[in-house]
């Protein structure tokens, strides 16, 4: 069954620390996105990467950096110097980025909270 | 328009009810307009993409129009059932950007059995 696989469901946070969120797919798509929902916002964009080896910041990647070493994976480390970390994280793809009219796929999220 | 709006922001209707919302996006620069479906505790899932004027398109009892012109969409839910109960996104794909998809913040229906 392909799809995308974001691990922890539920993850917590100390003051000062890194944490990684982990995000899969098994489609075969290029590109892959993160995302911030907060409450009463739309989804906003963390950072997203067209191929592997490239990525590029989307509107609030402050205080995140992400990684994609592969195709299957980009796993997303929220550092200590972002502030509010406190949100839900959704992980998607798309086959070419966007300009084949294809939609993108989700993730079920990471919903991340500071101890 | 330099962001993607919805409205309302929620609705609630009776079951058999049909009902309708908007997304407005900047009509400059269009390429692609994106509705999503999300469910509680489920992940969002693609509803249409729709890039052309006049585009209609229908997936069982929902439907949807773009005026890309004057950069609206309408969403229509026919006879609504309960299962309908989602917070439907609307995402604008500009041309003049990378594949960044813009997000309205959603529009959350409950349909009351």
């Amino acid at each position: 069954d392909g799809g995308i696989t974001q691990s922890p469901k539920y993850l917590f946070r100390k003051e000062g620390q890194n944490v990684t969120l982990s995000c899969e797919q098994n489609l075969n798509h290029d590109a892959m996105y993160w995302y911030r929902q907060d409450p009463g916002q739309g989804l906003r964009l963390i950072y997203y990467s067209q191929i592997v080896n490239d990525f590029q910041k989307g509107d609030i990647a402050e205080g995140y950096s992400v990684s994609r070493e592969k195709k299957e994976s980009f796993p997303l480390t929220v550092t200590s110097a972002q502030k509010n970390p406190t949100a839900f994280y959704l992980c998607a793809s798309s086959m070419r980025g966007g300009w084949d009219n294809q939609p993108q796929h989700f993730g079920d999220g990471t919903r991340l909270s500071i101890l | 328009i330099l962001n993607v709006e919805q409205s309302p922001q929620s609705l609630h209707v009776q079951e058999g009810d049909s009902t309708n919302f908007t997304c407005s996006f900047p009509s400059s620069n269009f390429y692609a307009l994106h509705w999503y479906r999300w469910e509680t505790a489920k992940s969002p899932e693609a509803l249409f993409v729709m890039t052309l004027n006049g585009d209609e398109k229908k997936k069982g009892r929902i439907s949807a129009t773009l005026n890309t012109k004057e950069g609206y969409s309408y969403l229509y839910i026919k006879g609504s059932q309960p299962e309908d109960s989602a917070t439907y996104l609307c995402a604008s794909l500009g041309s003049s950007n990378t594949g960044k998809l813009i997000f309205g913040q959603g529009t959350t229906l409950q349909v009351k059995p």
